[in-house]
């Protein structure tokens, strides 16, 4: 069965500095991977995805996330954080290249951003 | 503009008055879902549809219903609401391959 694990409930960090949301999954399979940004009070965007191809994946805001296969993770970076990145992050997975699977979501970090 | 829609967006009811949630989306997806979401716990699936008159449980159905008698619809339905369903709901449709767009969110609170 397919699982998502993220480490950190909550990530506090300072305006401008960098920051690393991690994400591991298990799976017995090949999988989709996503992350979802939920801002305060609405409803869940997806921010950035890895189907297949470059295991480097980029959001038009900043983020990007690498696939690695041997370590089963898909960790969430960004090199400086903006006030506005201020919202709660979900990594998930789905089983790859069925036309309609289950989507399993970690428990979420809450990331939080300091002036 | 693709989206989709629940309602209500907020809802206080009282324990064992049923309750419908309704979903509707205009992208025309086989794929939908629900979703309950608790501090803590992230996202948890209830139930979900891969197409007209196919639904599934999900990892917490108990104590709901829901019915795919329409592509664009996905009504979820409390029979008799307890105050363990007060959540955060979400509903979901999905691409192949999983991409998810989700509803705004019905936040319920049973008394």
């Amino acid at each position: 069965a397919q699982s998502v694990t993220q480490l950190d409930s909550q990530v506090p960090v300072f305006e401008e500095a960098p920051v690393e949301l991690r994400c591991n999954y298990s799976s017995s399979v090949s999988v989709y991977l996503f992350w979802y940004v939920q801002y305060p009070n609405q409803g869940l965007q997806l921010l950035l995805k890895y189907l297949s191809g470059s295991t480097l994946v980029k959001s038009i805001n900043g983020f990007e996330a690498e696939f690695n296969k041997s370590q089963t993770s898909f960790h969430l970076r960004k090199p400086s954080v903006h006030i506005s990145d201020t919202a709660e992050y979900f990594c998930a997975v789905s089983e790859g290249g069925s036309s309609a699977s289950k989507i399993i979501f970690g428990s979420g970090t809450r990331l939080s951003i300091r002036p | 503009e693709a989206q989709v829609t629940q309602n209500p967006r907020y809802l206080i009811t009282v324990t064992g008055k049923k309750l419908t949630v309704t979903c509707s989306q205009n992208m025309n997806h086989e794929y939908m879902s629900w979703y309950r979401q608790d501090p803590g716990l992230g996202l948890r699936q209830i139930y979900y549809s891969m197409n007209v008159e196919v639904t599934d449980k999900g990892d917490v159905p108990e104590g709901y219903k829901v019915s795919r008698k329409e592509k664009r619809n996905f009504p979820l339905i409390l029979e008799s609401p307890s105050p363990n369903q007060t959540s955060l709901y979400f509903c979901a449709s999905s691409l192949q391959g999983g991409v998810a767009f989700f509803g705004q969110g019905t936040r319920l609170t049973v008394v």
